[in-house]
């Protein structure tokens, strides 16, 4: 079955390290977000791309970059990690059409220290 | 930014009974709307979702209505279920790009 997966599910890490979280879909899905999740707020926006080597800035972009080197996988990877990026990291993926749903992972709870 | 709201941050219901979860939207050009429903420890899951061309839509156990005049959403579960208790939350979509409510987190008391 067509899933979408993320690795690692728990994180730890410290202040001023790089740290990258994947993201693999395999619904060959042109669109891939990245979202955070904080107590207090919805789901915001942090990258999103509609396909191979198409990457945009959303919400909360500052600290992250991604890259979209193929239609499969979409990394996040924070710079210099901050304590103000210890979060719940979601991914997602839809198909290129407008109206369609997206489609999450179970998330990777990062921890920075 | 946003432009979805959810009106109560908690809700708990008897068991059998009929829920009714509340979302408020701003930007009158939102033209799709999707429900969500999020467990412990879980990625965000489709529910149902609606149209701005439409007022109402059925799924099994779930009725969204949409009032498109006075920009409110709403998500009714019938005979809730144990198995009903998790955070729920609306998102709309304007252009390519999907904003999400804060959430409602559910608890059904058995």
């Amino acid at each position: 079955d067509a899933e979408i997966t993320q690795s690692p599910r728990h994180k730890i890490t410290e202040t001023g390290r790089q740290v990258t979280l994947a993201c693999h879909q395999t619904w060959n899905h042109n669109n891939m977000f990245w979202y955070r999740q904080d107590l207090g707020h919805g789901l915001r926006l942090i990258h999103y791309s509609y396909g191979v080597q198409d990457t945009n800035k959303g919400e909360v972009s500052d600290g992250y970059s991604v890259s979209r080197s193929n239609t499969e996988d979409l990394p996040l990877t924070l710079e210099s990690a901050a304590s103000s990026q210890t979060s719940v990291y979601f991914c997602a993926s839809s198909p290129g059409i407008r109206r369609a749903e997206q489609f999450f992972g179970p998330g990777t709870r990062l921890t920075v220290l | 930014g946003e432009s979805v709201g959810l009106h109560l941050p908690t809700l708990s219901v008897q068991e059998g009974d009929n829920s009714i979860i509340n979302c408020a939207y701003s930007n009158s050009a939102s033209d799709y709307f999707i429900w969500y429903k999020q467990e412990s420890g879980k990625g965000p899951q489709f529910i149902i979702d609606i149209r701005s061309n439409m007022d109402k839509r059925q799924g099994q156990r779930v009725t969204v209505l949409l009032n498109k005049t006075v920009k409110h959403l709403s998500l009714q579960i019938a005979a809730t279920q144990p198995g009903d208790s998790a955070v729920y939350f609306c998102a709309d979509q304007i252009g390519n790009q999907f904003y999400f409510g804060t959430g409602t987190s559910l608890t059904v008391i058995p």
